[in-house]
């Protein structure tokens, strides 16, 4: 199975500053059509987990252009800019390129 | 609006079978291929696995491909999850999805317990 190490576990930032969120696979995720699926999904507290951004950098609709996600191969990069208050929660990347999908152990986000 | 809503879950022991059931709504269910994932209590995510439109592939988990079986009723826009030989450790969770994981259900709690 494709292992992603998600880093770091936790983080506590204050409203209005910038946030990365690491996540590394075990294996490259190319997939054969080239597509790179690598998605990142937030876990508000006490409720279900929503994806925010697939294939790498595309973010869903309806999430705010401060969230962006970048890099390649095996190395990917969650960047929110300017966190708000409703970005806490547990952040997790996901591959979905290699069978079977695997989750990142997740980043815990705390507002100072 | 994409709804999906998870049924089934409750209490069950040892060893017994708990079958889960996810309906869709607001989208043409047939043409999506569906997962589930699960959270056990205080933990992360995991994937089990997902069904593609005409149910002719199901893609698991290896750690559970010999306990949990997917299936779905097109007719009935439902998704299902069969469970067998639970143990404490399916204590959990159990979210229905989008395979793309793009949609969630509000998720169903089971605790296997004596």
């Amino acid at each position: 199975d494709v292992v992603m190490t998600q880093t770091p576990p936790s983080l506590s930032v204050a409203i209005g500053q910038s946030v990365s969120i690491s996540c590394k696979s075990s294996q490259s995720l190319v997939a054969s059509d080239k597509n790179t699926y690598l998605n990142w999904l937030l876990q508000s507290p006490g409720r279900s987990p929503k994806r925010l951004i697939y294939q790498v950098s595309k973010l869903d609709s309806g999430v705010p252009d401060r969230f962006s996600g970048s890099g390649s191969e095996k190395d990917f990069t969650l960047k929110i800019s300017r966190v708000e208050a409703e970005d806490l929660g547990v952040y997790y990347c996901l591959q979905g390129t290699h069978l079977p999908f695997t989750f990142g152990s997740g980043t815990k986000l705390e507002i100072k | 609006e994409v709804k999906l809503v998870e049924s089934g879950g409750g209490l069950v022991q040892p060893g017994r079978s708990l079958k889960l059931s996810c309906a869709a709504s607001g989208f043409s269910f047939n043409d999506y291929w569906m997962g589930w994932v699960r959270q056990a209590p205080g933990k992360g995510l995991e994937w089990i696995g997902e069904i593609n439109q005409d149910s002719s592939t199901i893609n698991y988990t290896p750690s559970l491909k010999d306990k949990f079986t997917i299936s779905r009723d097109n007719a009935q826009n439902t998704l299902y999850l069969q469970m067998s030989k639970l143990g404490s450790e399916d204590t959990a969770i159990y979210y229905c999805a989008s395979a793309t994981m793009d949609a969630w259900g509000q998720g169903a709690s089971v605790t296997v317990s004596s």
